[in-house]
């Protein structure tokens, strides 16, 4: 069966950076893409850009642009997505979903930007 | 960016009843990238409808979605008391992908 399994909660301090992982498994992980779609506490879904595991290529939203990196570890199944400079508005539980819709979602992970 | 709107915010309903939740677009989005997704407290959210009218994998028929261009509509025939929850539309044909606010449905 198709599963996302992305790492644990994170607390960071403002300015730092957090990488999130998230390991597929059940299906081939070159045959769709990976999007990360982020919810800040009470707040609905924000979608924050997809990669392509097949040839690395990426879409962000813009107001991210600068700050957020997605990558993927084909040997391992892994995609990544890393955010930097982190404003405690950054404060949200991230989840990886597979293909465009996302029919596969991660269980999430809630990373707290607190000094 | 194609920004959608849904509403209402918030229906109170009651076991059995229809409900009629509306997303609509900025601009036109082509049918087949209008997706529905249902989300229940502390869980992901889950595909309910893609392509504006097909349901995904395991989704009861009691959830429909229709529309087209700029107005787009999930109809849930008779709510169980497991419908009830946040509903999401999502286009992703225009980058940025974008979402609804959300329409909470509640129990009456």
């Amino acid at each position: 069966q198709v599963q996302l399994v992305q790492s644990g909660a994170e607390v960071k301090k403002p300015g730092a950076s957090v990488k999130v992982s998230c390991k597929v498994s059940g299906y081939t992980f070159i045959s769709y893409g990976i999007n990360w779609v982020r919810q800040a506490p009470g707040q609905g879904l924000e979608w924050m850009g997809w990669i392509s595991p097949y040839d690395g290529n990426t879409k962000y939203d813009q107001r991210l642009q600068g700050r957020v990196t997605m990558t993927t570890d084909t040997s391992t199944s892994t995609a990544y997505m890393e955010l930097r400079k982190l404003r405690s508005d950054d404060t949200a539980v991230y989840y990886c979903a597979r293909g465009s819709p996302n029919d596969y979602w991660g269980q999430g992970t809630l990373v707290t930007v607190s000094s | 960016e194609i920004v959608l709107t849904q509403s209402p915010g918030t229906l109170s309903l009651s076991p059995g009843e229809r409900a009629t939740l509306s997303c609509r677009a900025s601009q036109s989005v082509p049918s087949r990238y209008l997706a529905w997704y249902q989300q229940k407290p502390g869980q992901a959210p889950r595909l309910l409808i893609y392509g504006s009218s097909s349901r995904a994998t395991g989704i009861p028929d009691r959830f429909s979605g229709s529309g087209s261009g700029t107005d787009f509509t999930l109809t849930i025939s008779r709510l169980e008391p497991e419908d009830f929850a946040v509903y999401y539309c999502q286009q992703y044909g225009s980058s940025p992908w974008t979402f609804g606010q959300g329409t909470k449905v509640e129990i009456k």
